[in-house]
């Protein structure tokens, strides 16, 4: 019955080493988020799609990237990995054809670098 | 921009009743969201409050007062499980996007 899927849910990479996060839903959703967070934070909002339209937070670095190939799938690129981010990522999504702002989250990556 | 405060730590025994408060400062206001976190896990919804005045949903109630930029989420009859980090998160006019506060986490002791 999930609904938003994560995979891996625990990814570990090397300084340095690309790596890619995948995040899959059943719920038809037209918007896919993905956020950063570390332990005790708030998620810290990196980007969204709104249909096909990419939307990036102005201080999200740029060695985060996203791709979206159809509703269904969204995918987190980081190119390459530093200490710093290793956290948890968190995919989300809702549907604004609904007219709702819930947020249906996945049960999240969490990111080792070493 | 939003600024959402909220206690970063709260206890309380197992069969009590505990509120956890957030205060946020916005310049425009669709409602109000609370989500539970387990340590490790992604947050599940809880409750959205657009009008004032308390929301009840079993052992939760969440209460809204817009014009004092409040919230409360009060869980009452509090067991082991409900020990968890409460997120709340305000949705801003004119968007879609909610803005997380950094949550409170609930120890429940027995």
């Amino acid at each position: 019955d999930a609904m938003v899927i994560q995979n891996p849910r625990y990814q570990v990479t090397q300084f340095g080493k690309p790596v890619t996060l995948s995040c899959s839903q059943t719920l038809n959703h037209n918007v896919m988020y993905w956020y950063q967070q570390k332990s005790s934070q708030a998620p810290k909002l990196l980007f969204h799609y709104y249909d096909k339209d990419f939307n990036n937070e102005a201080d999200t670095p740029d060695n985060f990237q996203s791709r979206r190939p159809n509703t269904s799938f969204c995918f987190l690129d980081i190119r390459s990995p530093g200490l710093g981010d290793a956290a948890m990522y968190l995919c989300a999504t809702s549907s604004r054809a609904q007219g709702g702002d819930t947020q249906y989250f996945g049960p999240g990556t969490r990111l080792t670098v070493l | 921009g939003q600024n959402i405060d909220q206690p970063t730590e709260m206890t309380a025994t197992e069969g009590a009743i505990v509120q956890i408060n957030c205060t946020y400062q916005t310049s425009g206001f669709n409602g109000l969201f609370w989500y539970q976190q387990h340590a490790g896990e992604a947050p599940t919804f809880l409750s959205y409050n657009v009008l004032d005045g308390l929301e009840e949903k079993g052992r939760f109630s969440s209460f809204l007062s817009r014009s004092k930029g409040y919230s409360y989420l009060l869980l009452k009859e509090l067991q082991m499980k409900d020990s968890a980090s409460y997120l709340c998160a305000v949705s801003p006019r004119g968007s879609y996007i909610p803005t997380f506060g950094r949550g409170t986490s609930l120890i429940v002791h027995p």
